[in-house]
């Protein structure tokens, strides 16, 4: 069961714009930014976003990061068949001193 | 660039213990903060520790809390994590990471490297 929770797939259409969920607590996502990873089978993660909305240097501008409150949101613009992954969503969690991730979530490109 | 690579993975017996290493180049060592994230077969990402620059502060989640030590060789641009009493929930790819962004974005990672704890 992890802290952070992420439905375990997400779909859509090439072209489409897909938004994916990420939902923490007071003491994780209520209070310290949120990073989102891609990872691809068989490779290691990759950040994608991170401080919410940040996108490190050679990420496209199609992804981009959002948070309100306790929930956080990753969202896919202009959907590429390349973008079928396995998507996660990560915190500080000041109450267990570390970080916590979500479930993941399978993004598949339809 | 940022290069980041593990070694050390192994098949260990259930209670046993094992070292990984972690070789870091293309960056200011020193001062760079490194953490470990392990994956389990087909499941999701979960964070084992964290090790500071300057200083070397360390954390670590409450399921390895007492039983891994993450430490670091700045002479050599190393990080270790030590695994005790290993189980076989411990079993999964262990992945060591640049953290870019305090507290814990991971920027850079390794291909990672396999433990197996077998009964």
């Amino acid at each position: 069961q992890s802290v952070l929770t992420q439905p375990p797939s997400a779909s859509g259409t090439p072209g489409q714009r897909v938004t994916i969920s990420c939902s923490g607590g007071s003491s994780n996502i209520g209070s310290n930014t949120v990073d989102w990873y891609q990872q691809f089978p068989g490779t290691a993660p990759k950040l994608l976003i991170y401080k919410n909305n940040q996108r490190p240097s050679g990420v496209p501008d199609r992804f981009s990061g959002s948070k309100s409150g306790t929930s956080a949101s990753l969202a896919i613009s202009g959907l590429q068949s390349e973008d079928e992954a396995d998507y996660y969503c990560a915190a500080w969690d000041g109450s267990l001193n570390g970080v916590v991730f979500g479930g993941g979530t399978k993004l598949t490109v339809l | 660039e940022v290069q980041v690579v593990e070694s050390g993975g192994d098949l260990v017996k259930s209670g046993g213990s094992l070292r990984l290493s972690c070789a870091v180049s293309g960056l200011s060592f020193s001062h760079a903060w490194m953490s470990w994230v392990r994956q389990a077969p087909g499941k999701g990402l979960e964070w084992v520790a964290r090790i500071k620059g300057g200083g070397g502060t360390t954390d670590y989640p409450a399921p390895v809390n007492g039983r891994f030590t993450i430490s670091r060789d700045d002479s050599k641009n190393m990080v270790y994590l030590q695994m005790n009493s290993l189980q076989i929930e411990d079993t999964a790819v262990y992945y060591c990471t640049h953290i870019i962004v305090d507290p814990g974005a991971a920027g850079h990672w390794g291909q990672g490297t396999l433990v197996t704890v077998s009964s």
